[in-house]
């Protein structure tokens, strides 16, 4: 099956800092998502974003499908900004189960 | 936009009693629905997918018997736990898909913490 590998797997911020996040997958895809899971467990859908770029306030997101990567930015890192990372992404001719990357454990600190 | 509500969020049971997890979305309709697990620091394994009408579909090496699903209508799957271990203790998550609109993206439920004791 597809593999999604994200780096780097841990992130150490000061606040305000920038700093991007990347997903790389092995084969073609019709969809990609990032999420946030906060402390508590909760996924929040950041982007669905298979091609092209999205902005969303601190957050921007760019897919670049034909070379099969996706980068999450964040500017001006809160504490609150602190969780893990997914991009999670459904294969071409896979039907409509989505496969999770590996993750980044991000820590933003005071 | 799309929400799924799950329940409970977190619960503690004894070993060899079963636990039953609902998921619902709440405005849309989910003809298909999927059930997720979390082990600490380790990333969202698929469990099964859950089809209204009809009998969910399971991945490779999930035992079918020890979690039941159940897709009773176009709002509401379930996800029981059977004669629960202590090894079935983890993070349990489901999603549904919105199919109209701008998105077609994927939307979780907050997830149910179980523990077996």
């Amino acid at each position: 099956g597809i593999q999604v590998e994200q780096s780097p797997p841990d992130l150490i911020l000061q606040e305000g800092a920038n700093s991007t996040l990347r997903c790389n997958f092995s084969d073609s895809v019709n969809n990609l998502q990032w999420f946030h899971q906060n402390p508590w467990g909760q996924l929040i859908n950041l982007f669905y974003i298979p091609s092209g770029t999205k902005q969303n306030g601190r957050l921007s997101a760019t897919t670049v499908a034909t070379e099969r990567y996706s980068l999450l930015y964040i500017s001006s890192s809160q504490t609150t900004d602190s969780g893990v990372y997914f991009c999670a992404v459904l294969p071409k001719g896979g039907g409509n189960k989505l496969t999770f990357g590996t993750g980044t454990q991000l820590k933003v600190e005071l | 936009g799309a929400v799924v509500s799950q329940h409970p969020s977190r619960v503690i049971c004894k070993s060899g009693t079963s636990v039953k997890i609902e998921c619902r979305s709440l405005d849309f309709q989910a003809t298909t629905m999927f059930w997720y697990r979390q082990f600490p620091k380790q990333s969202l394994m698929l469990m099964a997918t859950s089809n209204e009408g009809s009998k969910a579909t399971y991945e490779q090496g999930v035992e079918k018997d020890k979690f039941l699903i159940n897709h009773a209508s176009l709002t509401l799957s379930t996800l029981t736990v059977t004669s629960a271990h202590p090894e079935d203790s983890s993070f349990y998550i489901c999603s549904a898909r919105e199919t109209t609109g701008d998105g077609y993206g994927y939307t979780f439920g907050s997830g149910t913490r179980l523990t077996v004791v």
